[in-house]
């Protein structure tokens, strides 16, 4: 079964350093997401991209934050200077749909990046 | 304030028994999200419904959209099916991004 895939699995950096989390999508889908995770608290949408620009970002999606597609495969999120509170877990999803409220909306997630700023 | 509410936020049962997790939401939606949050913090979608009632194994998900309210059942409840489950909407109109509850913590005991 197709299944998003994130790598590193965990990513350890020095604040202030830039990070880049990858994902690789399903093969067929057309619609991206990161979402983060802070540890014990609730997930958070940061950004939704389709069609090789950002479709919706959240508020804390601010100008440290940026995603590429950069080939037909990877999904990028690059955080530029990372602070502390950006230690969590980052979530990559795809999704066939957006939106449409039919089956081709659910999304899929990949196993995640544990980020910790140090 | 568009959000997603659910209760309870930690339940613990014994195996066999039969489980309701509670979502609602305080703004329209287009389709509402069950997920499953392993331990290990992967995340697996359950459920995406609009309308009605859809079922999958031992797992049933229901909704009232005139109510804003969504209940996820467990039948025969099993340790394997401790978790966290997720409940999130679709904000109707956006490409898909969801807003998510705070989950709910279930704990199956043998």
């Amino acid at each position: 079964e197709p299944e998003v895939t994130q790598t590193p699995s965990h990513q350890v950096t020095q604040m202030g350093q830039e990070v880049i989390l990858r994902c690789v999508p399903i093969s067929n889908h057309l619609y991206f997401y990161w979402y983060r995770q802070i540890l014990g608290q609730k997930v958070e949408f940061l950004v939704s991209f389709y069609n090789n620009e950002i479709s919706e970002k959240s508020e804390i999606f601010d100008d440290q934050f940026s995603v590429e597609r950069p080939d037909g495969s990877n999904f990028t999120l690059k955080i530029r200077s990372t602070k502390l509170e950006d230690s969590a877990m980052y979530f990559c999803a795809s999704s066939d749909s957006g939106g449409r409220g039919g089956e081709t909306d659910t999304q899929y997630f990949g196993p995640g990046t544990r980020l910790t700023v140090l | 304030k568009n959000e997603v509410e659910q209760s309870p936020q930690n339940l613990t049962a014994q195996e066999g028994e039969f489980i309701t997790i509670n979502c609602s939401y305080s703004v329209g939606i287009s389709a509402l999200h069950w997920l499953q949050q392993h331990p290990g913090g992967g995340i697996v979608s359950l459920f995406m419904l609009s309308s009605g009632k859809k079922k999958h194994g031992r797992l049933i998900a229901t909704i009232n959209i005139q109510e804003k309210h969504s209940s996820l059942h467990i039948t025969a409840s099993h340790p394997r099916d401790s978790a966290v489950y997720i409940c999130a909407k679709n904000y109707g109109g956006s490409q898909g991004n969801l807003i998510f509850g705070k989950g709910t913590k279930l704990s199956v005991k043998p």
